[in-house]
């Protein structure tokens, strides 16, 4: 069974820094793997989706990387801002199970400070 | 992309009384999928919508706790029963389009249960 970890729980940065979220799986057999953002209240946004062939995915000041073989990802986000704050998601999609269902890690709570 | 609305937004609800959640997408879409998450836990798949068919439900989730239905490809509803304050918890929806290696998955804004 697929297991997603994420590291750190929480952070909290000041503004204009620049940080990384981790995400390690066990189950090699992807699909892909997503990052979401979720906000208070709100439903989850995807930021970043890397294809299971892919390295490495940017968009704006986010960068994510995948490394397959060894089960990780990292989330970089570049000079940090306070509407940056937010709980991120990382999720897999296996091959081998039903298509679209992803596994989930239990977040990073990000809170950047002025 | 697509848009799910997803209501109700929150509810309160009696222990033993049902709540039937309504997800309704703007796009045709394959799969649709229904999560709960628990306060400060992942999320975790309660049971995929399969449009024409039964639900296929996750180990640890039943049909006649969670029963789902999925009438055409734009619209799912999730029904909470008999609930109790172990069911206070989110639950989203989300749908795909099931092409593997370049599936966007969205997700509606969430419904936030508790029951007294």
């Amino acid at each position: 069974k697929q297991e997603v970890t994420q590291i750190p729980a929480a952070l909290s940065v000041p503004e204009g820094e620049n940080l990384v979220l981790n995400c390690s799986f066990t189950d090699s057999a992807i699909y892909n793997l997503q990052w979401f953002r979720q906000d208070p209240g709100k439903g989850l946004t995807s930021l970043l989706l890397i294809q299971s062939s892919q390295r490495e995915q940017t968009s704006g000041r986010l960068n994510a990387s995948l490394d397959k073989s060894s089960g990780r990802s990292t989330l970089y986000i570049a000079a940090s801002q306070p509407g940056d704050s937010a709980t991120y998601l990382c999720a897999v999609e296996n091959r081998g199970s039903t298509l679209g269902r992803l596994y989930f890690g239990r977040g990073t709570q990000l809170t950047v400070w002025p | 992309s697509a848009v799910i609305s997803q209501k109700p937004s929150r509810d309160i609800c009696q222990r033993g009384t049902s709540l039937t959640i309504q997800c309704q997408v703007d796009s045709q879409v394959t799969m649709m999928f229904w999560y709960r998450q628990q306060p400060g836990q992942s999320l975790t798949l309660i049971a995929t919508a399969n449009q024409g068919s039964e639900a296929t439900y996750e180990s640890g989730f039943v049909i006649d706790k969670f029963p789902i239905s999925r009438p055409n490809l734009t619209f799912s509803t999730l029904t909470v029963s008999n609930m109790s304050p172990e069911d206070s918890s989110i639950y989203l929806c989300s749908a795909t389009s099931g092409r593997g290696v370049l599936d966007i998955q969205y997700f509606g804004a969430g419904t936030r249960l508790s029951v007294l």
